[in-house]
């Protein structure tokens, strides 16, 4: 089955604690990225990466990072996460072509608190 | 600035009653425009992808178009599992970044 999958779904945290959440995608895409999704203000990418080793930044990259050593995984690191951290983080995957990126598979979500 | 805002914030329909939602997008030249579905505590799921301009798209009860400003989705006849957040995202030329409206939320009532 086609899926992106991410861990962990839930995770409760303390300031300064670095953590990183997983995404691994079984379609061969060579498309991923990362956004957080708040109230009122929809989905917001913060990286993306086009191919193994590859990656830029979104429109809200500050305090993340990311890392694309193979092309089925793009980690999402949260080196000393704060309060303002605390979101609704989506990894998503898709074909690049000529035209652009086809349509993104999602995961499931990972609800993060920063306490 | 590239923008994507999509309005009604929400939308709330009668059971059979028709309607559109519309999302207005301001790029430097546009790759493509994606619709998504997305329900409570899920991932948004794809809808549909357009190009170009007078492109037309159908699925069910959904029908998705294009012009060089603006994208309609249009919902006829829906019913109460049609109730969902829809999502409208673009892609610039240019670059690879994605930009996301904040979504409709769509309720309907039976």
């Amino acid at each position: 089955e086609a899926q992106v999958t991410q861990n962990p779904r839930y995770l409760i945290t303390v300031t300064g604690k670095k953590l990183t959440v997983t995404c691994s995608q079984n379609m061969n895409h060579e498309y991923m990225s990362w956004y957080r999704q708040d109230p009122g203000l929809g989905l917001r990418q913060i990286y993306y990466s086009m191919n193994v080793e590859v990656t830029d930044k979104g429109d809200v990259p500050e305090g993340y990072k990311v890392s694309r050593k193979e092309k089925r995984n793009f980690p999402l690191i949260l080196e000393s996460p704060s309060p303002n951290q605390t979101s609704l983080y989506f990894c998503a995957s898709s074909y690049q072509t000529g035209h652009g990126n086809t349509e993104a598979f999602f995961g499931q979500g990972t609800r993060l608190t920063v306490v | 600035e590239d923008q994507v805002t999509q309005s009604p914030e929400a939308l709330r329909l009668q059971e059979g009653e028709s309607s559109s939602l519309n999302c207005s997008y301001t790029v430097s030249g546009l790759r493509g425009l994606f619709w998504y579905r997305q329900d409570p505590g899920k991932g948004p799921e794809f809808l549909f992808t357009l190009y170009s301009a007078g492109e037309e798209k159908e699925k069910e009860r959904l029908k998705a178009t294009l012009t060089k400003k603006e994208s309609f989705l249009h919902i006829t006849a829906p019913k109460p599992e049609d109730s969902a957040t829809y999502l409208c995202a673009v892609q610039a030329a240019g670059g690879f970044k994605t930009i996301f409206g904040a979504g409709t939320r769509l309720f309907v009532k039976a």
